[in-house]
């Protein structure tokens, strides 16, 4: 299994730019979610997913769409690129949102 | 509202010592603890996660205990290595997200 991959693994982008950031699962997980990891400020859930066709906020929605058209994959879409938005950027998935929760590997924004 | 806190915040210990990491939370009414390792510019890869209704769990040189009446957690690593060098998170489930701990930043020196 290749468990929870992220693309790209870094990526720069200009101010107003909009760009997906992918994640997919091999696992056949039902909850998915994203979370942001910024110096200081921890971890933060920008959206989640219960199951395909469902998802929610998080506590940092604000600038990003989320949809789950199935199992496998959760993509991230920034509207329009802020530089408040350069962070890194971790998918995670499980069977259920209070079990082990396995992430990936992270993509690295940076929006000038 | 729940509070996960760690301490120490930074911790450096010489190869081969036995060590404790603490997790402490606010409201003891959590459904599991899980331990999460953040290596440099890496994800965060599950160590152990520990349900309400234990008191341990182990896996390898790691050994997790709950106490939730005290609201605490511990981590203990035994004969520390160079390779347990990273960043040691804790985290407790809450309504729709994990609620994570601060961390504590490991070194461990050859």
């Amino acid at each position: 299994n290749a468990g929870v991959t992220q693309t790209p693994k870094f990526q720069v982008l200009k101010t107003g730019q909009s760009m997906t950031l992918q994640c997919a699962q091999d696992m056949n997980h039902e909850y998915m979610s994203w979370y942001r990891q910024d110096p200081g400020m921890g971890l933060r859930l920008i959206h989640y997913s219960v199951g395909a066709g469902i998802t929610d906020q998080g506590e940092v929605p604000n600038g990003y769409n989320v949809s789950r058209s199935t199992t496998e994959d959760f993509p991230l879409r920034l509207l329009s690129a802020a530089p408040s938005q350069t962070s890194v950027y971790f998918c995670a998935s499980s069977w259920d949102r209070r079990e082990t929760q396995y992430f990936g590997p992270g993509t690295r924004l940076l929006v000038l | 509202k729940q509070e996960v806190t760690q301490i120490p915040a930074a911790l450096s210990v010489p190869e081969g010592e036995n060590l404790v990491l603490n997790c402490s939370f606010t409201d003891s009414a959590i459904y599991n603890l899980q331990w999460f390792r953040q290596d440099p510019g890496k994800g965060l890869t599950s160590l152990l996660l520990i349900q309400s209704s234990q008191r341990e769990q182990t896996s390898g040189r790691l050994n997790a205990s709950l106490d939730k009446s005290s609201g605490r957690s511990t981590l203990y690593i035994a004969a520390s290595q160079p390779g347990d060098s990273a960043t040691y998170l804790c985290a407790v489930p809450s309504t729709n997200k994990l609620i994570f701990g601060t961390g504590t930043l490991l070194a461990v020196q050859p």
